[in-house]
C-alpha cells in the first residue's frame, strides 16, 4: 500500500534563507510525486512533479525537489526563502492504477513560514 | 484553458440541513476528485470518478454524503443531513488521466468553505 509522510507540520525560516521540507513516501509500484502549494482561502497549485524521468526537478518559483529512490525520499528545497513562499506545502504520491484510473494519497502538510 | 470552476464558495448551514457543492472540471479532463480538507489537515479522497463511473468512493460516508457526474462533466456533492464535524473545505480537482499506468497531476478549484453550526 502507498502512504506519504511529511516530517515536519511547521517550518519557519528566515527570508533569503534556504527551505527544505521533507517528505518520505512508500509505494509498492514506481509511483509518480508531486508537490502541490496552498496559500490562504486559495485551492492547491502544483508545484513540480516526478515521474521517472530526470531525479532531480525544477518547479515554479524557484523550488526543486529530488526523488532518491534509495532513501524513499522526495525533498523539496529552495535556495533562498522569500515572504511570499508563506504557505501550506503538501507531497503527494501517485500510484499507476492499471486497471483503474491511478491512486492518490496526500501528505498531512507541512506550513512554512517566513521570518522578515 | 479555463480552470476548475466551484460554487459556492462559502456556505453555513445548522445541522441536519442538507448542502449542495458543484463542481465545473477542466474542458477534456476524464478524472474528477471530490476531496475533504478540515482545517490544519491535507485533503482527503471522498470520491474519484472516471469519465460519469466511479472508481473510487471507499471513504464516502455514504450514509449521508453522495455525488454524481452526469454525462461525465459537471459533478454534485451532496451532504443530507449535515453535521457539526462535516465543517471543512471541499475541494474539487480534475485530471486529463491519459493512458493506463500514467498521471496527469491534478488541477484543484478554490474550494467550497462549508461551516455547519
Amino acid at each position: 500500500a502507498q502512504s506519504v509522510t511529511q516530517l515536519d507540520s511547521h517550518v519557519s525560516v528566515s527570508e533569503g534563507t534556504p527551505v527544505l521540507l521533507r517528505c518520505n513516501y512508500s509505494s509498492s509500484y514506481s509511483p509518480s510525486l508531486f508537490w502541490y502549494v496552498q496559500h490562504p482561502n486559495k485551492g492547491l497549485q502544483l508545484l513540480l512533479k516526478y515521474t521517472s524521468a530526470a531525479t532531480l526537478v525544477k518547479g515554479i518559483n524557484g523550488f526543486e525537489a529530488e526523488f532518491k529512490k534509495s532513501e524513499t525520499s522526495f525533498h523539496l528545497t529552495k535556495p533562498s526563502a522569500h515572504m511570499s513562499d508563506a504557505a501550506e506545502y503538501f507531497c503527494v504520491v501517485s500510484e499507476p492504477g492499471y486497471s483503474s484510473a491511478s491512486k492518490i494519497i496526500f501528505g498531512s502538510g507541512t506550513r512554512l513560514s517566513i521570518r522578515p | 484553458e479555463a480552470g476548475v470552476a466551484q460554487s459556492p464558495r462559502y456556505k453555513i448551514i445548522e445541522k441536519r440541513q442538507s448542502v449542495a457543492f458543484w463542481c465545473n472540471p477542466i474542458s477534456g479532463h476524464a478524472t474528477l476528485y471530490w476531496y475533504q480538507q478540515i482545517l490544519g489537515q491535507g485533503p482527503k479522497l471522498l470520491i474519484q470518478f472516471q469519465n460519469n463511473g466511479v472508481v473510487d468512493d471507499s471513504q464516502l460516508p455514504k450514509d449521508r454524503f453522495s455525488a454524481e457526474r452526469l454525462k461525465g462533466v459537471d459533478s454534485t456533492l451532496k451532504i443530507q443531513p449535515a453535521k457539526l464535524e462535516d465543517s471543512a473545505v471541499y475541494l474539487c480537482a480534475s485530471s486529463r488521466e491519459g493512458r493506463q499506468g500514467a498521471h496527469s497531476p491534478l488541477h484543484f478549484g478554490n474550494g467550497t468553505r462549508l461551516t455547519v453550526t
